[in-house]
């Protein structure tokens, strides 16, 4: 499989644990980017990073939320004692260097808080 | 006002129909334009994007862009059941082209 890979696709936490989302992008692909999708409501932009690097943050909290896309290995989205208000879809993309309108996304992660 | 203005639906059209879909916008920095189609419980799927003015198509797709108007839209020919989904639009542009701007989504359902 080539695309984008999210996982865990399901995360359950309660009030005040850790969430740690991670994404590998598609081959060949050196941009990664988060979005979340609360209920009812559209995809909102959260940060845009490239390996070891972070281009654009300004949709990311300024509390709780981090982002990182190290040298090796996945990118991942960290969310510090998660509220019940951070109950969303939180969705990868990744595109090449070139080409950074061009966002294919995965599957998502799902992410309950109790 | 919103930056991306999406009639959210639901739209409901018989198989084999023309459908329509539309987008206005607000900022006159966005230069890049997509539609995604997005299943219930799933990740956006990148239909098409278009950079300028114009139609763009692919298959029974068509995306028409008019800048002027800063208006959008989405045509799908001789529709499928299949094509039941979320539609979205998005924008690119202004300071970051990583940043895509997404409207609320239009829901389609095309009944047999």
């Amino acid at each position: 499989n080539a695309g984008v890979m999210q996982n865990p696709r399901h995360l359950v936490r309660r009030r005040g644990q850790e969430a740690r989302l991670r994404c590998s992008p598609m081959k060949g692909h050196s941009h990664v980017y988060w979005y979340r999708q609360l209920p009812e409501e559209g995809l909102k932009f959260m940060v845009y990073l490239q390996k070891e690097n972070i281009i654009d943050e300004s949709g990311m909290p300024k509390e709780r939320f981090s982002a990182e896309f190290p040298k090796e290995g996945p990118s991942i989205l960290r969310i510090q004692q998660v509220v019940r208000g951070d109950s969303a879809a939180y969705f990868c993309a990744s595109s090449s260097s070139g080409t950074a309108y061009e966002q294919y996304f995965g599957p998502g992660t799902r992410l309950t808080v109790t | 006002q919103k930056e991306v203005e999406q009639d959210p639906g639901p739209l409901s059209v018989p198989e084999g129909a023309i459908v329509s879909l539309n987008c206005t916008y607000s900022n006159s920095a966005f230069q890049y334009f997509m539609w995604y189609r997005q299943y219930s419980r799933k990740g956006p799927e990148l239909l098409m994007y278009t950079y300028s003015s114009g139609n763009k198509e692919d298959g029974r797709f068509t995306a028409q862009v008019d800048k002027s108007s800063k208006y959008i839209s989405l045509f799908i020919r001789d529709s499928q059941p299949s094509d039941s989904a979320t539609y979205l639009c998005a924008w690119a542009g202004g300071t970051s082209y990583g940043k895509l701007t997404f409207g609320q989504g239009t829901i389609l359902t095309v009944h047999p």
